[in-house]
């Protein structure tokens, strides 16, 4: 089965760290872009970053930039997303998503994992 | 920054059409596509490039796309199509989502 799943989310403090797994199974992970989308409680969906198949090129939303970075280890099929200096509007489930190069779509999401910072 | 505008909100009756618009500037020279998120559930894509079903998606589900807009339809509407849909499309940023529309099934 196709499958992500997210963990590593939590509540932290403003200002502090935290880093989210996406593991990936049922697929070739390295052969796929991937993504982290979020979504604030009540909110819609907002795109946070992507990563190429083989980790050398990365994207983020301007909310993020150079605050977060996005990596894979594509020997553990896992993506990951470090978070540093949080704040509270950082406060949103986090999902990791594949991109379907065929479909230009996401056409994979995990269950996603819910980032509270707040002191 | 390039944005994409739904309707916040939409309402339909059992086993009639629902429209839902998500409209940019020259969205039609991009790749739309639409998703369905239930409460608690994470998204599922309904509708790619433009008009394409993915495999398991019911053919009540179709899109369409030109000129500033995108339109996911949903003929036969059921209580189960009740959710959040969002839009979303390429660009340079890379990513846009809409900000998304709920449906509701009366």
């Amino acid at each position: 089965e196709v499958q992500l799943v997210e963990s590593g989310g939590g509540l932290v403090q403003p200002g502090g760290s935290l880093r989210l797994s996406c593991a990936a199974s049922g697929f070739t992970f390295s052969s796929y872009w991937m993504h982290w989308v979020r979504q604030a409680p009540g909110k819609g969906l907002v795109w946070v970053s992507r990563i190429n198949s083989d980790g050398s090129s990365t994207s983020y939303a301007d909310s993020v930039k150079g605050r977060f970075t996005i990596s894979r280890d594509n020997a553990k099929n896992t993506l990951y997303l470090q978070m540093n200096s949080l704040r509270a509007e950082d406060t949103a489930v986090y999902y990791c998503a594949r991109e379907e190069p065929v479909a230009d779509a996401f056409d994979i999401w995990g269950q996603g994992t819910m980032v509270t910072v707040s002191s | 920054s390039y944005e994409l505008t739904q309707p916040p909100s939409v309402s339909v009756s059992p086993g009639q059409t629902a429209s839902i618009t998500c409209s940019g500037d020259k969205l039609g020279d991009k790749y739309a596509c639409w998703y369905q998120q239930k409460p608690g559930q994470s998204p599922v894509l309904v509708i790619y490039q433009d008009s394409k079903r993915p495999s398991g998606i019911p053919e009540r589900f179709s899109g369409s796309n030109s000129g500033n807009t995108a339109t996911l339809t949903i003929s036969g509407t059921q209580a189960m199509d009740e959710a959040d849909y969002y839009c979303q499309a390429w660009d340079s940023t890379p990513v846009v989502f809409g900000g998304g529309t709920k449906l509701t099934v009366l």
